[in-house]
């Protein structure tokens, strides 16, 4: 079966410093990978989105940027953390190469907290 | 723009009460609409597509195309029910990758 997991669970960051968000997949290949991120009274937003490894695209222009480098690990990074990078980042992953009716499965997120 | 709109931050019901959780979308093309939930403590999941015109844990949601809604719901709340419902839209119909926007998302919460 698939299972998704992200990494850390919990992060406490000072503004400034550096950030790396880790997301794997197992028991699936070439998944279509997500990231977005919740932040509060807002609603869950799309960061980016990858259909294979090194594709990219993102979705919201910002500090953060994210890389695939296999095939089912995706990352989420940032040179410099902002206040406003302050949020509950959850990666998703779909079946490749269907159309939108996919279901897109979640994994337990990453709850990030610059100060 | 695409959007989708939860009007209700939170609602409260009884149970055994009926459920309506509101969910309209603009978007100029032919959609593909979600509802995910999310139960204390567990990971964002999905409910119930449209596409599949099926009912889940006793909820149901139709696709009006006339008023762009595609509201949720249960015509008797259980206290399981209680949880964080995110009506979801999917604009890139038959292209690989697609992604979903979200509405903020509506607490459900059912008491006794």
């Amino acid at each position: 079966s698939q299972t998704i997991h992200q990494w850390p669970a919990t992060l406490v960051q000072p503004v400034g410093s550096p950030l790396s968000l880790e997301c794997t997949v197992e028991g699936t290949s070439n998944p279509n990978l997500y990231w977005y991120r919740q932040a509060a009274g807002r609603g869950l937003q799309l960061l980016f989105y990858s259909v294979g490894i090194g594709q990219i695209s993102s979705e919201v222009p910002q500090n953060l940027s994210a890389s695939r480098p296999q095939d089912r690990q995706f990352i989420l990074s940032s040179k410099k953390l902002l206040l406003s990078d302050s949020g509950f980042y959850l990666c998703a992953w779909s079946v490749a190469g269907t159309s939108g009716k996919e279901t897109q499965y979640f994994g337990p997120g990453t709850r990030l907290l610059v100060l | 723009a695409q959007r989708v709109t939860q009007p209700e931050k939170l609602l409260s019901v009884f149970k055994g009460a009926p459920v309506e959780l509101k969910c309209n979308y603009s978007y100029s093309g032919s959609p593909e609409l979600f509802w995910y939930v999310q139960y204390s403590r567990q990971r964002l999941q999905l409910l119930l597509r449209h596409i599949s015109r099926e009912s889940i844990k006793g909820f149901t949601a139709d696709l009006n195309k006339g008023e762009t809604s595609f509201h949720l719901k249960k015509p008797f709340a259980q206290e399981e029910d209680s949880a964080m419902y995110y009506c979801a839209l999917s604009p890139r119909f038959n292209q690989a990758g697609t992604a979903l926007i979200f509405g903020k998302g509506t607490t459900l919460s059912v008491s006794s």
